[in-house]
């Protein structure tokens, strides 16, 4: 089945605490994103990537960090995780395919995060 | 990216046909038009997309003005599991520009 698979689904942890997401898709997809969810905020673009070791700040990337060395995968780093980073998280991919401005996103089922 | 412009928030009841427009002045000739469900605590999944004219799927239909600067979504007789938040995106992954903008979305609200 072709899916966005991200680990852990649900997380409390401390400040300070460093902590990885993962998200890895089945579907060879060039693009790769994450968003948070904040309620009345809507989804935000965190970072995305254009492919293997191309990645690229959204709109708030402060406190983040992703790599890309894999197709399929695309892990956010917290590295010392605080308060305001507790947020429901997605990750999606798209290919990046031969009709411009067609691609469509395939998002993750969410990683529910709490930083105490 | 083109910015959109949606309703907050709109209710309707069971068996209705619902249509929820979205507004996006402007769109580049490129930009396709997509469409999104999100259910409480889910990713979005996508419903439609379209460039012009008229789109329809198993779910819902996708009306496209000529000037492509509004487009507007229908989903036929509505039922209560239809209640969720709907997001207009226009734009092009493949640019320079790749930073996506969900907005706020409109949030459908089915009642029996």
């Amino acid at each position: 089945e072709a899916q966005v698979t991200q680990n852990p689904r649900y997380l409390i942890t401390v400040t300070g605490k460093k902590l990885t997401v993962t998200c890895s898709q089945n579907m060879n997809h060039e693009y790769m994103s994450w968003y948070r969810q904040d309620p009345g905020l809507g989804l935000r673009q965190i970072y995305y990537s254009m492919n293997v070791e191309v990645t690229d700040k959204g709109d708030v990337p402060e406190g983040y960090k992703v790599s890309r060395k894999e197709k399929r995968n695309f892990p956010l780093i917290l590295e010392s995780p605080s308060p305001n980073q507790t947020s429901l998280y997605f990750c999606a991919s798209s290919p990046l395919g031969e009709i411009s401005g067609a691609n469509v996103l395939t998002f993750g089922a969410g990683s529910r995060l709490t930083v105490l | 990216l083109a910015k959109t412009t949606q309703p907050i928030s709109m209710d309707s009841y069971e068996g209705q046909e619902v249509n929820i427009t979205c507004s996006h002045n402007n769109i580049a000739t490129n930009d396709y038009i997509t469409w999104y469900q999100q259910f409480p605590s889910q990713g979005p999944r996508f419903i439609i997309q379209g460039y012009k004219t008229k789109v329809t799927n198993e779910v819902a239909s996708l009306f496209i003005p000529a000037d492509r600067k509004s487009s507007t979504l229908s989903l036929p007789r509505v039922s209560l599991s239809d209640t969720a938040v709907y997001y207009c995106l226009v734009g092009d992954m493949d640019s320079s520009a790749s930073k996506i903008i969900f907005g706020s979305g409109t949030r459908l609200s089915i009642r029996p």
